[in-house]
């Protein structure tokens, strides 16, 4: 059982780049949100979905795009690579509901140069 | 907006030491939840406390659902070395929407 997989584990950018993170999940969930994990800050909610064809801001989207074309897929876009993007970033998915459980991938760790 | 404050931040004990981690808000959650993160990797969801008053147990760990449901507490009896991560407390927002973490208490086992 794969869970939630996110592709690339590590990535470079420089700045001004664009590029996309991958996220998908076998579990056929219909939550599923992306978070940037910084030192200090705990996990601060991008975006995202309720469910397919349905997405939403969370705290702190700039500079993100994300588009759920599939229940089971959820990329996380950065447009214009800036070095306040360099994080760690989480995917999760869950059943709807509160209290539910969160799964989340592994992670890509992002530099921006 | 609704925060989920943590403390200590960081906790560096010996192996055997009990410890309690606190998670506070001045909002009512309708549940609570205690992740742990280990390096290199994603949260992993410990336990769920939706009842105000409410003690679960896990092995060595005990954790507890504030009255009000506007706090909780994570208690780890005997450390030891396998204990060591990051742990976040996490509470679903008013909308149901978003799972808002507190920043987390990073804790050190040595033996």
């Amino acid at each position: 059982n794969a869970g939630v997989t996110q592709t690339p584990k590590f990535q470079v950018l420089k700045t001004g780049q664009s590029m996309t993170l991958q996220c998908a999940q076998d579990m056929n969930h219909e939550y599923m949100s992306w978070y940037r994990q910084d030192p200090g800050m705990g996990l601060r909610l991008i975006h995202y979905s309720v469910g397919a064809g349905i997405t939403d801001q969370g705290e702190v989207p700039n500079g993100y795009n994300v588009s759920r074309s599939t229940t089971e897929d959820f990329p996380l876009r950065l447009l214009s690579a800036a070095p306040s993007q360099t994080s760690v970033y989480f995917c999760a998915s869950s059943l709807l509901g509160s209290g539910t459980e969160a799964f989340f991938g592994q992670g890509t760790r992002l530099t921006v140069v | 907006t609704q925060l989920l404050e943590q403390s200590p931040q960081f906790l560096s004990i010996q192996e055997g030491e009990n410890l309690t981690v606190y998670c506070n808000s001045s909002s009512v959650f309708s549940s609570l939840q205690w992740y742990r993160q280990e390096p290199g990797e994603g949260p992993v969801l410990l336990v769920t406390v939706v009842t105000g008053g409410e003690v679960k147990k896990l092995k060595r760990l005990t954790f507890q659902f504030g009255d009000a449901r506007k706090d909780s507490s994570l208690h780890i009896t005997a450390a030891q070395p396998g204990d060591t991560g990051l742990y976040l407390c996490a509470g679903p927002s008013q909308a149901g929407t978003a799972l808002i973490f507190g920043k987390g208490t990073t804790l050190s086992v040595s033996s």
